[in-house]
């Protein structure tokens, strides 16, 4: 069942908008949250992650915030332009012996309009 | 150049078929996993593998088989494929430690 629920589906912005991107996981035995981004073609690949004892994490134009009482985190993409476009994912690692374990959400495809 | 190579990119087979879809890396990483990625439901992962010998189911993985005899390859096999695992496939391989996993290429499979 999916531990990582993603919304919106899908989202349009303008040029210069700040998309934000919501998740929230039920599984407390996730010690970190990345973020993936793909383009049409390619696998996806990761763009921002943070661990739960961190409240906000910013990397250029991308900024996630965390809530670990509310169990949710979300990703905002400040004056973002038409090559943002793509799907992003929001995923949970699990710890210990599921290190491995990546579980995503199920994507948010974004369309910035020029 | 770290790599994650999967083989085919394309494929078009027949309901029944046996057929391998082979992953190979090239970083020395633990963690291999298969995804498969369907319109509307993202990134659904098909079993794991922690390790040379060692694999565990995901979430989707009825109608599929996995193996790791060796840390540098992943093979996702399908005994008998049916119209319902036609989707796009994705071989991934993490670090022990790291958040940054790294995707194969994708494999467009088509049951017919």
């Amino acid at each position: 069942q999916q531990q990582v629920k993603q919304s919106p589906q899908s989202l349009i912005v303008q040029k210069g908008g700040i998309p934000i991107i919501n998740c929230a996981y039920e599984n407390t035995a996730f010690d970190y949250f990345p973020w993936y981004q793909q383009f049409p073609g390619k696998g996806p690949a990761l763009l921002i992650a943070i661990r739960p004892d961190v409240s906000e994490k910013k990397e250029g134009r991308f900024t996630i915030s965390f809530n670990k009482s509310a169990k949710q985190f979300s990703l905002h993409i400040m004056d973002s332009q038409p090559g943002d476009s793509a799907t992003y994912f929001c995923a949970a690692r699990g710890y210990g012996g599921s290190q491995g374990n990546l579980i995503f959400g199920k994507g948010t495809k974004l369309s910035v309009k020029p | 150049e770290a790599q994650v190579t999967q083989n085919p990119r394309y494929l078009i087979t027949v309901t029944g078929k046996k057929l391998t879809v082979t992953c190979s890396q090239n970083m020395n990483h633990e963690y291999m996993s298969w995804y498969r990625q369907d319109p509307g439901l993202g990134l659904r992962q098909i079993y794991y593998s922690m390790n040379v010998e060692v694999t565990d189911k995901g979430d989707v993985p009825e109608g599929y088989k996995v193996s790791r005899k060796e840390k540098r390859n992943f093979p996702l096999i399908l005994e008998s494929p049916s119209p319902n695992q036609t989707s796009l496939y994705f071989c991934a391989t993490l670090s022990a430690g790291s958040t940054e996993a790294f995707f194969g290429q994708g494999t467009r499979l088509t049951v017919v």
